[in-house]
């Protein structure tokens, strides 16, 4: 169960998309359907943004996409605000039914 | 209102026991599967346990396995942590979620999260 590797931080301007890679194996992100993302504000709980790798769950904008090549799922922001900034961590599903894995987190920075 | 609401934590000796508690409200909780996941001071967010709905499949973290045990009650609509020989390591915020799959399964959709309860092990 070694993390997903995750970009440390990422920056864009309002406006601008940028997107946050998360990368495993085959034995979790490459192997299942099974990627969520969260964004985490200071201090605050995580909020699930992505599920199913691609699923957006109701009252998330359109401006969140989800996407996933190989052993690769990525998360889009499209139109940056300034409150997207925040931490963004993955989470795949790695096998026998029940174990799972996070990324190390991103800290996203709009300019 | 959906809800979830953590107890339990607090601070203990290396070695000692605690119990955490998760109770729900607001959904039908014996239709999810739940978790824990924690975040140490400053850290990232660790996934700890799964267990389905009905108790069937349950999973740990390797850096839990063996100290740890995730159990439900569905009559009572509650979740909870028995945790064992605690570590420093395990000093964290402990959040408790459900899954987004209303069929029960563990598919790693945390959807509603709890705010946590702090444990610190000194």
């Amino acid at each position: 169960q070694s993390a997903l590797t995750q970009p440390r931080s990422v920056s864009g301007s309002p406006g601008q998309s940028v997107t946050i890679s998360c990368t495993g194996s085959n034995n979790d992100v490459g192997g299942y359907h099974y990627v969520s993302w969260y964004q985490q504000l200071p201090g605050k709980a995580p909020k699930l943004i992505i599920y199913d790798v691609t699923k957006r769950p109701t009252g998330v904008p359109d401006r969140f996409s989800g996407s996933r090549s190989g052993n690769t799922a990525s998360l889009t922001i499209s139109g940056l605000q300034a409150d997207d900034e925040a931490a963004y961590y993955c989470l795949s599903y790695a096998g026998n039914y029940t174990l799972g894995v996070f990324g190390g987190g991103t800290k996203l920075t709009v300019l | 209102e959906v809800q979830l609401v953590e107890s339990g934590g607090g601070l203990v000796q290396p070695g000692w026991s605690l119990r955490l508690s998760c109770g729900a409200s607001g959904f039908t909780f014996h239709n999810f599967a739940m978790y824990w996941v924690r975040q140490a001071p400053g850290k990232g967010l660790e996934w700890v346990a799964s267990v389905s709905w009905n108790s069937a499949f349950i999973g740990y973290a390797a850096s839990v396995k063996g100290r740890f045990t995730i159990s439900r009650d569905n009559a009572k609509n509650s979740l909870y942590l028995q945790m064992n020989s605690l570590e420093p390591e395990d000093t964290a915020l402990y959040f408790c979620a459900k899954d987004v799959d209303r069929y029960g399964q563990i598919n790693f959709g945390l959807d509603v999260w709890g705010q946590g309860t702090p444990v610190t092990v000194s």
